[in-house]
């Protein structure tokens, strides 16, 4: 069955600090991979997505992903945070079946 | 235009009650889901049609029953409410298979049993 693991529920960052969030998931077969965000009161909204390629994907706002096969990792990064960044973020993965499934997500806290 | 719309956004009612959440979606994608997100921002799958057929039911209650009536359609309902049903619950849907199995999601609708 699938699974993901986020490895940290809350995070508090001052702004321009770096981030690095966390992602494993188990499943033996190919999968795509997600990253979503949820800004204060607001549906969840794609952040940046690997289906295939460069294991290295760009997402909006400057975020980033590096998918790590033999990790079962995608690992999202950004260099420098800004306060409108503070919102919770989930990962995400899809194998077989279609079924989108995520960890229990991080809330990012950046501090102004 | 707004891809996927859930109605209600807000719900509040008693315990014992039958309600319905709605949810359509305009991008002519052929999966649907329904997800509940707890008090502890959990996300969880709940239900999963794809061509109006279930193809993924998790442990939920027998008291939601989900009902499809065309690719476009995957409305919610519940009955005999409890405390423990008040959550977010998201709509979603996307293309399955292939390149673009990204989902969206509709804004939720808040649920307050009382």
């Amino acid at each position: 069955a699938q699974s993901v693991s986020q490895h940290n529920h809350h995070v508090i960052l001052s702004e321009a600090a770096s981030l690095e969030l966390g992602c494993n998931y188990s499943y033996g077969g190919t999968v795509n991979l997600f990253w979503y965000v949820q800004y204060p009161g607001q549906h969840l909204q794609l952040l940046l997505k690997y289906f295939s390629g460069d294991p290295l994907v760009k997402g909006i706002k400057g975020f980033e992903a590096e998918f790590i096969k033999s990790k079962f990792s995608f690992n999202l990064r950004k260099p420098s945070v800004q306060w409108s960044d503070t919102a919770e973020y989930f990962c995400a993965v899809n194998g077989r079946g279609n079924k989108l499934v995520f960890g229990a997500g991080t809330i990012l806290r950046v501090k102004s | 235009d707004t891809a996927v719309s859930q109605t209600p956004k807000y719900l509040v009612t008693q315990m014992g009650n039958d309600k319905s959440i709605k949810c359509e979606q305009n991008l002519g994608h052929d999966t649907m889901y329904w997800y509940k997100q707890d008090s502890k921002k959990f996300l969880k799958i709940m239900f999963s049609y794809n061509n109006k057929e279930l193809i993924i039911n998790e442990t939920v209650p027998n008291r939601f029953s989900p009902k499809s009536p065309d690719k476009a359609h995957l409305n919610l309902h519940i009955n005999s409410l409890e405390l423990g049903d008040s959550a977010v619950y998201f709509c979603a849907s996307s293309l399955a298979g292939g390149e673009n199995t990204e989902a969206f999601f509709g804004q939720g609708t808040r649920l307050t049993v009382v």
